[in-house]
Formats: C-alpha cells, sequence, structure tokens
C-alpha cells in the first residue's frame, strides 16, 4: 500500500497564512481530500477534490496540487483553526485508500 | 439531517469477535460509498475498509484484510464490519464515513462523519 506524508507540526500567528502539505505517489492520479479535527471530535471534511469546499466551510481554507504534493493552504488563521489536518487519497492497490499521518495546527 | 451512528463497539479478547454497524439517516444512503476509518487515541486516522453504493467492490487495510468484512444493507440504511480474530492492534476508535459524491468511490473524501464507538481488545 502506498503512503501519504504530511508535517507533523506547524504553527501559524493569527491572522497569518500557514501552509500544509501531502506528499504521495498516489495524489499523481487521484485527488486529495483534507479533514480537521479537534480533540474529542469526529473528523470534519474541509476540502475535497484537491479545492472543493463543502457547505459551511469558510473560504479562507483552499487546496492545490503540484505533483504529488498536495496543499492545504489557511489564509488569516483564526484561533478556531487550530486543530489536526489529516489529507487522504485513493491508493492505487486492491479499493483501498490512504490517510497520512496528520499535521497539528498551532495559532499563535 | 444527515446523520450516521455506529454501534456494537465494547470489550474482546484476542482471538474473539466482534461485529460493528452503522445507521444511516437523512440522505439516500444506497447511493454512495461508506467506509470505516478508526484511531488509537492520540494517534492519527487509519482508513480499514470501504465498500461500493452497491456493495460490488470492496477494500481492505493491509492490517485488517483476512480478517475484518465489510458489508452494508441499504434497504436497511446500514453499514456493518464483522471483525474476527481480533489483536490488541485493534483497539481504537472506529468511525463510519460516507462518501462525498454518489456513485465514487474513494475520489472525493468523506463528508459526513458519525461519533464514533470504541473498541478494546485485551485479555
Amino acid at each position: 500500500s502506498s503512503e501519504l506524508t504530511q508535517d507533523p507540526a506547524v504553527s501559524v500567528a493569527l491572522g497569518q497564512t500557514v501552509r500544509i502539505t501531502c506528499q504521495g505517489d498516489t495524489l499523481r492520479s487521484y485527488y486529495a481530500s483534507w479533514y480537521q479535527q479537534k480533540p474529542g471530535q469526529a473528523p470534519t471534511l474541509v476540502l475535497y477534490n484537491t479545492n472543493y469546499r463543502p457547505s459551511g466551510i469558510p473560504d479562507r481554507f483552499s487546496g492545490s496540487r503540484s505533483g504529488t504534493t498536495a496543499s492545504l493552504t489557511i489564509t488569516g488563521a483564526q484561533a478556531e483553526d487550530e486543530a489536526d489536518y489529516y489529507c487522504n487519497s485513493r491508493d492505487f492497490y486492491n479499493n483501498q485508500l490512504v490517510f497520512g499521518g496528520g499535521t497539528k495546527v498551532t495559532v499563535l | 439531517e444527515v446523520q450516521l451512528v455506529e454501534s456494537g463497539g465494547g470489550s474482546a479478547q484476542p482471538g474473539r469477535s466482534l461485529r460493528l454497524s452503522c445507521t444511516a439517516s437523512g440522505f439516500t444512503f444506497d447511493d454512495y460509498a461508506m467506509y470505516w476509518v478508526r484511531q488509537v487515541p492520540g494517534k492519527g486516522l487509519e482508513w480499514v475498509s470501504g465498500i461500493s453504493w452497491n456493495s460490488d467492490s470492496a477494500g481492505y487495510a493491509d492490517s485488517v484484510k483476512g480478517r475484518f468484512t465489510i458489508s452494508r444493507d441499504n434497504a436497511k440504511k446500514s453499514l456493518y464490519l464483522q471483525m474476527d480474530s481480533l489483536r490488541s492492534e485493534d483497539t481504537a476508535v472506529y468511525y463510519c464515513a460516507k462518501e462525498t459524491r454518489g456513485y465514487n468511490y474513494g475520489l472525493n473524501g468523506m463528508d459526513v462523519w458519525g461519533q464514533g464507538t470504541t473498541v478494546t481488545v485485551s485479555s
């Protein structure tokens, strides 16, 4: 099975911009989705098909892809954006899916 | 309201079995692929298994292949995970989740999640 690699942690000053990356060979063929998870809660989808936002997700969340790397950008980070973020995509093999290891975002 | 509710978690000894259920409401269940995702407390998300809207195809993580079986009953709007030969490393919170777009598998993310059910495997 394939892997998706994320940086373990990033920090951002309140109101500034932060980019989270997700790297994996499958991203050359399949779209990335991104999830936000706060302590004690189930994950919430924030982006899918690289850059589509579900209803209710603020437009400060955006996404992009270049080669085998997908990115989630938070423009003007808010205190409530402090959370763990996971990327996810389909794998090449046997109808498998894969998650990245997660990135903890701290808003200073 | 679109909702997923998991049940069936609990404690089991290594080598025993458990069956998880997930009941859906608020959407046309048989139009969407469904998934099981687990999380060890304090750790990351791990995809466990998925099944297409019509049960024609299914997939399993390498860590559970041959031990877990996913199934669905569209008439009952329910998803299941039969977990056999349980191991201590299967201890986790298990979430069921819905594919974002109908008639797709693994392509568009998971837009609805349950609150999870806890499985503890210990002697």
